[in-house]
Formats: C-alpha cells, sequence, structure tokens
C-alpha cells in the first residue's frame, strides 16, 4: 500500500475552514484515499473517502488532485469539537487483504 | 451492541505476565484488525483477519504477540511475557464487506500498562 506524508501539525481559527494537505505520490490505480479522525482518548473515527472525483458528506469535503498524488481534506466551518488528529490513508477497497497503514498524522488545533 | 466492543477498558499488569485483550465487532462485518498506539505516536497495524482467509500478522510485533479470532467474530490478542514496552492503547477495529470497503469502525481501545 502507498504512504502518505503530512504535516505534523496545523491551527485553525474557530469558524474557518480548516484545509488539511496529503501527499501519497506513490498511490496506485486501485487505491482509495481515507481520512479518519482521533480525538483525545477515543478511538478513530472515520470521515470521508475518495477515488478520483471530490467527495462531500455532512462532516467534510474530500478534494483530490487530478493526477491523485495529493488531496485535501477541508473542515467548512471548524469548532473546538474538531480539534484532533486526522490520519490520511491509502488502501484497495477489496476483500483480500487490504489492511491499512496509519502514519502520525496532522494534529489540527482549533484555537478560539 | 451497535459498535466495536473492546475488553478490558484498562488493564495493568506485572512485567511478565501474560495478557488478553477482547475484541467483539460490530455484528456481520467480515474483515477485523488490531492495532497499537503508544503514548503520542501514530497507529502501529498488527494483525487482519478476513473472513476465513489466514490472517495477516506481518505486523506482530515479536512471537509473543499472538492472536486468534473464533468463529468469524470475536477476536482476542495475547501478549505473553509482558514487558514495559509493550505498554500502549491495543485498539481493534472492523468493517464490513461490500462498497464500504475500508471504511472500519474503531473500538475504544484497551489501555494497557506493564509495571
Amino acid at each position: 500500500d502507498a504512504k502518505t506524508t503530512q504535516p505534523t501539525s496545523m491551527d485553525c481559527a474557530e469558524g474557518r475552514a480548516a484545509n488539511l494537505p496529503c501527499n501519497h505520490s506513490t498511490i496506485s490505480g486501485n487505491e482509495y484515499v481515507y481520512w479518519y479522525r482521533q480525538i483525545h482518548s477515543q478511538g478513530p473515527q472515520y470521515i470521508i473517502h475518495g477515488l478520483k472525483n471530490n467527495e462531500t458528506n455532512e462532516m467534510a469535503s474530500l478534494i483530490i488532485t487530478e493526477d491523485r498524488k495529493s488531496s485535501t481534506l477541508i473542515l467548512p466551518h471548524a469548532t473546538l469539537r474538531d480539534t484532533a488528529v486526522y490520519y490520511c490513508i491509502v488502501g484497495r477497497q477489496s476483500t483480500g487483504a487490504n489492511n491499512l497503514f496509519f502514519g502520525t498524522g496532522t494534529r489540527l488545533t482549533v484555537i478560539p | 451492541g451497535a459498535g466495536v466492543s473492546q475488553s478490558p477498558s484498562n488493564k495493568v499488569t506485572e512485567k511478565g505476565k501474560d495478557v488478553e485483550l477482547r475484541c467483539d465487532p460490530i455484528s456481520g462485518h467480515t474483515a477485523l484488525y488490531w492495532y497499537r498506539q503508544s503514548l503520542g505516536q501514530g497507529l502501529e497495524f498488527l494483525i487482519y483477519f478476513q473472513g476465513n482467509s489466514a490472517p495477516d500478522k506481518s505486523g506482530l510485533p515479536s512471537d509473543r504477540f499472538s492472536a486468534e479470532r473464533t468463529g468469524g467474530s470475536v477476536s482476542t490478542l495475547t501478549i505473553q511475557r509482558t514487558q514495559q514496552e509493550d505498554s500502549a492503547v491495543y485498539l481493534c477495529a472492523s468493517s464490513p464487506q461490500g462498497n464500504r470497503g475500508n471504511t472500519i469502525y474503531f473500538g475504544e481501545g484497551s489501555w494497557l500498562t506493564v509495571v
């Protein structure tokens, strides 16, 4: 599976959009981009995933570049409760041995 | 229950003792994962079960670690002769077959402290 690169930490003002980048330059054609977040002392929580097209759900938007080598997770109106570590990972969507490898993620701090 | 259930939530054990951590995945989920997270670190993959296939054990750090999944449901992670460096939170996750693919759902973790 492809590895990802994310900034170690970011700050965002409350109410503003948080844009979290991720590089996955070795992604292969059948690998999806997934985002999870982990709020302190809790298990990770699924946010969103995508293959080629941009995706949006009630939590966030995912923008994937045309060459699929990078993506950005957008939290449109960050709140204090969005303070967490955000993990960008890639993996195949199949029923085979599709384990996912998490890195250290981006620690997002939302500032009042 | 509705989510992935793990027990115990907290465990303190003496160095050299064996521990067993239990995971009850979401009903109907065919894939089950164990991860480990040390303080301030990212998630470290340990082992993956998918249906009746042989598990992917490539992440197990040593032969003191083993896991089994009985009847395609409940899983137990066993750590023998625990060491202080085994202190971490052990997270279990499960995921369904079908178009959600790799969307995985995590439990709250079992916090292990080896003293």
